[in-house]
């Protein structure tokens, strides 16, 4: 089934650890982002990627880094995690940045971190 | 600064219409989307306008008024399945989307 995995599902992790959550899609989609989503608040932009082997900041990087080598797969990584990034992570891709592009969600990643 | 406001929660009457308001501010404008989110899960793409007037798909609906910086969902024939969050979002110049909180929207039969 065409779509978006990430991985883990959930995870608790002890602060100033390093963690890496996993994103892949195969519809061959040009763009990529990572979002959190924290209870009363809008989804936040992370980071993006409009094409392989380019990268961007959005609204809230810091003590986040990204890496897109090809076009399927889009890690995030947390160098050293603090309570702060408790939240739920959502990988997203579209075919495109501009025009009607419509954005395809992954199920999500919850970490928490203590 | 860039905003998107919606009311957080609204409640409504299986089979009946609700419609939830968003108005935003952005730095230019390039598109508004609104998409469901059921509790739990990822967001799933509704609507998408970037010209004034009404975009019509089955039973959800949705307007935009670029002038009055203001979108809305229409939802008729309300069905239990309906009950979710529904998120506006709008695009600014640099084709970023900026999301409002969500309405959770409460179905009760």
């Amino acid at each position: 089934i065409a779509g978006i995995t990430q991985a883990p599902t959930s995870q608790i992790l002890a602060a100033g650890r390093r963690m890496t959550l996993r994103c892949t899609q195969d519809m061959r989609h040009n763009a990529m982002y990572w979002y959190r989503q924290d209870l009363g608040l809008g989804l936040r932009l992370i980071h993006y990627s409009n094409t392989a082997g380019t990268t961007g900041k959005g609204e809230v990087p810091d003590g986040y880094s990204v890496s897109r080598a090809n076009t399927d797969d889009f890690p995030l990584t947390l160098a050293s995690a603090v309570p702060s990034q408790t939240s739920v992570y959502f990988c997203a891709s579209s075919d495109t940045y501009s025009g009607a592009n419509v954005l395809t969600f992954g199920a999500g990643s919850r970490l928490t971190v203590l | 600064g860039q905003n998107i406001d919606q009311p957080t929660e609204m409640t409504a009457t299986e089979g009946a219409i609700v419609q939830i308001n968003c108005t935003y501010q952005t730095s230019g404008f390039n598109g508004l989307f609104w998409y469901q989110q059921h509790a739990g899960e990822a967001p799933t793409f509704l609507s998408y306008n970037v010209l004034d007037g009404l975009e019509e798909k089955g039973r959800f609906s949705s307007f935009l008024s670029r002038s009055k910086g203001y979108s809305y969902l229409l939802l008729k024939e309300l069905q239990m399945k309906d009950s979710a969050s529904y998120l506006c979002a709008a695009r600014d110049s640099n084709y970023q989307l900026i999301w409002g909180a969500g309405t959770k929207l409460i179905i009760k039969p």
